[in-house]
């Protein structure tokens, strides 16, 4: 069974760069068909996605932050990475990988199928100050 | 961006209530719509893909409903154990925004 697991400084001053690695295990992040995606979640607040990367290296970041967003893969050690620049207070929060997969077929549908984050990590708080 | 507005915010319900979460997206989504469920403390789990396909392993009495921009969870009889944070989250268009959670609560 694959599992996630993040890690990284907890405390992140601000104007520095917040990096957080999540390593796979139980399964090859470069099996078929996986997207691999950092969420995070404010103090009391909402969940707030912040992007993916596939294992070909294909990369999408929500645009609020993909001024200061990188997501990388490294496949040999079956992990990937978040580097979010510039941080501020307004960083602090939660931040979670999260394992996206195809789960079913559009109904009439040849191509399109449904996609939801089925396998997360346990998630790691880090704090700007 | 696609807005997606959950309601009501908090709810109060006791064991055995019927319980429904509505979850409305600023534009047609289709049925682009996931749900989670969060206890305190611990990670979201996915209950509903495709606005109303049960995610393996997930209580038959959870079912989702709706399409384009209007959505339901139900939970038909609550349990203990269902008392959570759920959020939905369009799966339609980058990015893939959430909405801002339901807490169920016990009355």
């Amino acid at each position: 069974q694959v599992q996630l697991q993040e890690s990284g400084p907890g405390l992140v001053k601000p104007s520095q760069t917040l990096s957080l690695t999540c390593t796979v295990s139980g399964g090859s992040i470069s099996s078929d068909g996986y997207y691999w995606n950092w969420v995070r979640q404010h103090p009391g607040g909402g969940l707030e996605w912040i992007g993916y990367i596939y294992d070909s290296g294909e990369t999408r970041y929500n645009p609020s932050l993909r001024s200061r967003v990188t997501i990388s893969i490294d496949t040999s050690k079956n992990h990937f990475s978040l580097e979010l620049s510039s941080v501020t207070a307004a960083d602090t929060a939660v931040y979670y990988c999260a394992r996206v997969a195809s789960l079913g077929k559009v109904p009439n549908s040849v191509y399109y199928y449904y996609y939801g984050m089925d396998v997360w990590g346990q998630g790691t708080t880090v704090t700007v100050s | 961006d696609i807005q997606m507005t959950q309601s009501p915010s908090s709810l109060s319900a006791s064991v055995g209530d019927r319980v429904t979460i509505t979850c409305r997206a600023s534009q047609t989504i289709t049925t682009y719509l996931n749900w989670y469920q969060q206890k305190p403390g611990k990670v979201p789990n996915l209950l509903i893909y495709g606005a109303s396909s049960l995610q393996s392993g997930v209580p038959s009495r959870f079912s989702g409903s709706g399409s384009g921009t209007d959505f339901t969870l139900t939970i038909s009889s609550l349990q203990p154990e269902d008392f959570a944070t759920y959020h939905c989250q369009q799966s339609y268009s980058n990015p893939y925004t959430f909405g801002q959670g339901t807490k169920l609560e016990i009355k």
